[in-house]
C-alpha cells in the first residue's frame, strides 16, 4: 500500500474484554513499531520488530498486552482484560530498516475508548 | 531511563512571528534525534539530525543539534496558520527505538 495502514479506526469497549488492533506497514519495510499516545501525553514506546529477530518488547506495560508480526508483515497488538487507562491512541509505525538511520511512518492511528 | 523534554509545552503566536521550539534529552546510546510534525493522529516526519552544528532547513523550517548540551531547537520563521500542529521530539537509541517528548502545541493565529 501508499502508506502505514490501521485498524479499526476507532474502538469502544467495555472495560475487562480483549481488544485486537491491526497494522498494516508499508511493504518491503523490514521494521514496525508500536507506540501509545495518552491524551497530552507524547508517544511512548510499547514494542519494535525487526525482520525475523526476537521482538523488542521492554515498552509494553503490562503482561495484558502482547504483539505478533506474522509473516514478517501485518502485525496485531493485543491487549486483554482492559482497563479505562488503556483507553490511547494507539500509532503503528514501519521503516525501511530498523537498524540504520531511517526515518519512521506512522499510520493514522486506532483511537482505544475503554468505557 | 531515556529521557525527552520539550519546552514550551503549548506556544500562541500571530502570524509571521519566528517561533523557536526546545528538545533537551538524557540517554544512553544516543543515534540521532527527530523532529515531527502531528496535526491529527499521525506525525509526519521533519528531520533527523545524528550531527552537531549542522542545520537542516526545510524552507521555513529549520533545526539543530548540540551533542555536547544534549539539545536541539527546531525554528519555524514566518509562521503560518497552516503550521499549528504538536511538534514533537524523538531520540532514537539502540535497537532503534524512539523515545518521545511530550511535544510542542503550537498555535497560529492569523
Amino acid at each position: 500500500g501508499a502508506g502505514v495502514s490501521q485498524s479499526p479506526s476507532n474502538k469502544v469497549t467495555e472495560k475487562g474484554k480483549d481488544v485486537e488492533l491491526r497494522c498494516d506497514p508499508i511493504s518491503g519495510h523490514t521494521a514496525l513499531y508500536w507506540y501509545r499516545q495518552s491524551l497530552g501525553q507524547g508517544l511512548e514506546f510499547l514494542i519494535y520488530f525487526q525482520g525475523n529477530s526476537a521482538p523488542d518488547k521492554s515498552g509494553l506495560p503490562s503482561d495484558r498486552f502482547s504483539a505478533e508480526r506474522t509473516g514478517g508483515s501485518v502485525s496485531t497488538l493485543t491487549i486483554q482484560r482492559t482497563q479505562q487507562e488503556d483507553s490511547a491512541v494507539y500509532l503503528c509505525a514501519s521503516s525501511a530498516s530498523g537498524t540504520a538511520a531511517y526515518e519512521q511512518y506512522f499510520g493514522p492511528g486506532t483511537r482505544l475508548t475503554v468505557t | 531511563e531515556d529521557k525527552v523534554v520539550q519546552s514550551p509545552l503549548s506556544l500562541v503566536v500571530h502570524e509571521g512571528d519566528t517561533v523557536t521550539l526546545n528538545c533537551s534529552y538524557e540517554v544512553t546510546n544516543f543515534r540521532s534525534l527527530l523532529w515531527y510534525k502531528q496535526e491529527k493522529k499521525a506525525p509526519t516526519f521533519l528531520f533527523m539530525l545524528t550531527s552537531s552544528g549542522i542545520e537542516k532547513k526545510s524552507g521555513r523550517l529549520s533545526s539543530i543539534l548540540d551533542k555536547k548540551e544534549l539539545f536541539s531547537i527546531l525554528n519555524i520563521t514566518a509562521t503560518q496558520t497552516g503550521d499549528s500542529a504538536v511538534y514533537l521530539c524523538a531520540v532514537r537509541t539502540s535497537g532503534s527505538r524512539l523515545t518521545f517528548g511530550e511535544g510542542t502545541q503550537l498555535t497560529v493565529n492569523p
